[in-house]
């Protein structure tokens, strides 16, 4: 059974920061990953998504990698700011078909500190 | 587009109560799927379906009744509302094709659910 994990479970970071969000999942045979952010109280935001061919992903400021062999992607923010603030999760799809589920991280919480 | 919407926002029910949660989508979606989320448990998958008519089960589907009539529609329907059903629930949807950009799962706003 594909288990995602997401560390630390809360980060706090000053203003300015680039930094890293750390995801791992347990079986290397997935289709592809995605990472969302959810602000409180609201649903999910796809951010990125990156195939299983794909070595990474960059939406602005953003830029995800995945490294299938060693079960890891991570979700890297430059110039942090205020607004980063949020929960980031990253989701895997397994290779059973294009409708296969997704297997959800815990998420991890971030706060940019003004 | 309105994208994925649910009702209602918040309810709250008294054990044994039924209701059913609202949702849809305008983007011709064929893969829509209900998530709930709870503290310290994540995001899990109750049910999913693949086309109008065709619908399976996640991770925890007991308490929970979906059907699929439309494309557009995605109904969860609480047989019998218990505590344990106390959570956000969220449904998503998305193109369903192999491809990049068709993969991409959007996410509807929430319905916060209270059972007494």
């Amino acid at each position: 059974k594909q288990e995602v994990t997401q560390i630390p479970a809360a980060l706090s970071v000053p203003e300015g920061e680039n930094l890293v969000l750390n995801c791992s999942f347990t079986d290397s045979a997935i289709y592809n990953l995605q990472w969302f952010r959810q602000d409180p109280g609201k649903g999910l935001t796809s951010l990125l998504l990156i195939q299983s061919s794909q070595r990474e992903q960059t939406s602005g400021r953003l830029n995800a990698s995945l490294d299938k062999s060693s079960g890891r992607s991570t979700l890297y923010i430059a110039a942090s700011q205020p607004g980063d603030s949020a929960t980031y999760l990253c989701a895997v799809k397994g290779y059973a078909g294009a409708n296969s589920k997704l297997t959800f991280g815990k998420g991890i919480t971030l706060s940019v500190r003004p | 587009n309105a994208g994925v919407t649910q009702t209602p926002k918040f309810q709250v029910l008294k054990t044994g109560q039924s209701m059913t949660l609202q949702c849809a989508q305008d983007m011709n979606h064929e893969y829509m799927s209900w998530y709930r989320q709870d503290p310290g448990m994540g995001l899990r998958l109750i049910h999913y379906s693949v086309g109008a008519g065709i619908t399976d089960q996640g991770e925890v589907p007991n308490g929970y009744n979906v059907s699929r009539s439309t494309t557009e529609d995605f109904p969860l329907r609480l047989l019998s509302a218990a505590p344990s059903q106390t959570s956000v629930y969220f449904c998503a949807s998305s193109y369903s094709f192999t491809g990049s950009f068709t993969d991409t799962q959007y996410f509807g706003p929430g319905t916060r659910l209270t059972v007494l």
